[in-house]
C-alpha cells in the first residue's frame, strides 16, 4: 500500500537555525507531492508543491523542497528559520489517483 | 474563489448517538471530495472520497460513513457513535486538470468528542 513516513515527529530549534524535515515515500510511479503547514489554531495551508519539472521546488516564507526520485524522498528545508515557524509540518503525496495520502506530522517547535 | 464550509466546529455526543457533519464546497463544480481523521501523532488518516455524486470509496472500514447527495456537499455520519469515534475531522476538496495543479484544500475541521 501507498505510505509516506516522516522520519522526525518532533523537533525542537533555535531561531535562525536551519531547518530539514525528511519525508520518504513508497509509490514507484508517477508522483504530486506537497507539504502542508498546520500553525498552532489554524487549518492545513499549502506550503509548496511538487507536478513536474525543475525537483527543486520554492515554495511560501523561504521553504523549499527538492524531490529526488531514485530515493522516493521530498524533504522539506529552510535555511533560518523563525520563531513564526512553530507549527505542524505534514508531507503528502498524490500518487497517481484521487487520494492524497499524508504522514503522520512533524511539530517544529522554535525558539525565541 | 473557492471556498469550504465544515460543521458543526464542535460537537459533544453520547456514545450510541448519530452523527452528521456537513461540508460544502463553493466556487467550483464537480470537485473531488474527502474526509480526513486527524489524530495526534497518527497524521491525516483518509477515511471516505467521492469523485462525483453519489459516488463514495471507503479507505478504512470503521463505524462511519459518507454519502454526497448533492454535488458540492459531503455528509459524514454514523448511526451509533463509539468512544472510538472521537477526534478531529476534516473535509476537503480537490479539483483535477485545473491550473492550480490537483492541490487538495482543507476546511477549518470538526473536534467531536464522544462521552
Amino acid at each position: 500500500a501507498q505510505s509516506v513516513s516522516q522520519h522526525n515527529h518532533h523537533v525542537i530549534l533555535s531561531e535562525a537555525a536551519s531547518l530539514e524535515l525528511g519525508c520518504n515515500y513508497s509509490y514507484g510511479g508517477t508522483v504530486n507531492l506537497f507539504w502542508y503547514v498546520q500553525y498552532p489554531g489554524q487549518h492545513l495551508q499549502l506550503l509548496l508543491k511538487y507536478f513536474s519539472g525543475d525537483p527543486l521546488v520554492k515554495g511560501i516564507k523561504g521553504f523549499e523542497a527538492e524531490f529526488i526520485k531514485s530515493k522516493f524522498s521530498f524533504n522539506l528545508r529552510k535555511p533560518s528559520v523563525q520563531w513564526s515557524d512553530t507549527a505542524e509540518y505534514f508531507c503528502a503525496v498524490r500518487p497517481g489517483t484521487y487520494k492524497y495520502i499524508f504522514g503522520t506530522g512533524t511539530r517544529l517547535k522554535v525558539l525565541a | 474563489s473557492q471556498t469550504i464550509h465544515q460543521w458543526p466546529a464542535t460537537l459533544v455526543q453520547p456514545v450510541g448517538s448519530p452523527l452528521s457533519l456537513e461540508c460544502t464546497v463553493e466556487g467550483t463544480s464537480n470537485p473531488n471530495l474527502y474526509w480526513y481523521r486527524q489524530a495526534a501523532g497518527r497524521g491525516l488518516q483518509l477515511l471516505f472520497y467521492s469523485v462525483g455524486i453519489g459516488q463514495i470509496s471507503s479507505e478504512v472500514p470503521q463505524n462511519l460513513s459518507a454519502s454526497r447527495p448533492q454535488d458540492r456537499q459531503f455528509i459524514l455520519s454514523s448511526k451509533k457513535l463509539l468512544l472510538s469515534d472521537s477526534g478531529f475531522y476534516l473535509c476537503a476538496w480537490s479539483r483535477d486538470r485545473s491550473p492550480s495543479g490537483n492541490t487538495i484544500y482543507f476546511g477549518e475541521g470538526s473536534w467531536l468528542t464522544v462521552v
